[in-house]
């Protein structure tokens, strides 16, 4: 099975940088998904990383390293609107060949003021 | 804008009760996920559907069943329901080509709010 471990909620001020950690166990990895999902809304893709590194995209990075089992995302910038919920999702094949995503349980960030 | 739609929004069922809920994808997109998402929780994964048939699935009892259709559309169906099946509902569709190579980005539909009483 797979395990996957994030805080459960930050606080942060508008204009700082925060970095939300993640950390998974699993066989078969084939890619890490970061989603943002704001209050009763359905999770919107943020970034990608399959490869060991930083992926850069505007406001947002992504870090990865599967030696460690360890993702990072780093939000530049802060603004109001980036108060939401974090998902880490990992992909890996499971039985049968499929590929499945599965969800760690999200951070929940509040920007401030 | 995902293009991923799906039906009812909300829906409010009592226990012991069937519901079935639908998916349309995104064009081209011939690959369903549907996924449970507790209040405060990640989602979780249901199952998977490539091209009609069902190719993986989550820690989930035979009372959750889904369809995939030729247009790709889908459909999860839920028996007996439980008071602990009040959830979002949420599913996602991706491009697979084959089998096993998929792109890496699913889109995500709103979600159905199912509230068992």
């Amino acid at each position: 099975g797979q395990n996957i471990d994030q805080p459960t909620e930050m606080t942060a001020t508008e204009g700082a940088i925060v970095q939300i950690n993640c950390t998974y166990q699993t066989s078969g990895f084939n890619g890490l998904f970061w989603y943002q999902q704001h209050a009763g809304e359905a999770p919107t893709f943020l970034s990608y990383n399959v490869l060991d590194g930083l992926e850069e995209k505007g406001r947002f990075s992504s870090f990865l390293s599967r030696s460690k089992g360890y993702s990072y995302l780093l939000l530049k910038e802060l603004q109001m609107k980036d108060s939401a919920s974090y998902l880490c999702a990992v992909r890996d094949l499971g039985s049968g060949g499929y590929q499945k995503v599965t969800f760690g349980t999200g951070t929940k960030l509040q920007v401030i003021p | 804008e995902t293009g991923v739609t799906q039906s009812p929004t909300h829906l409010i069922k009592t226990r012991g009760q069937q519901v079935t809920l639908r998916c349309s994808s995104q064009s081209g997109h011939n690959t369903v996920s549907w996924y449970q998402q507790a209040l405060g929780q990640g989602p979780q994964f249901i199952f998977q559907y490539y091209r009609e048939e069902e190719n993986g699935r989550g820690n989930f009892p035979p009372r959750f069943s889904g369809l995939q259709f030729p247009n790709y559309s889908s459909e999860l169906n839920v028996n007996a329901l439980e008071l602990d099946d009040s959830a979002l509902y949420l599913c996602a569709s991706r491009a697979t080509s084959g089998r096993y190579r998929s792109s890496y980005e699913q889109y995500f539909g709103p979600g159905t709010r199912l509230t068992v009483t």
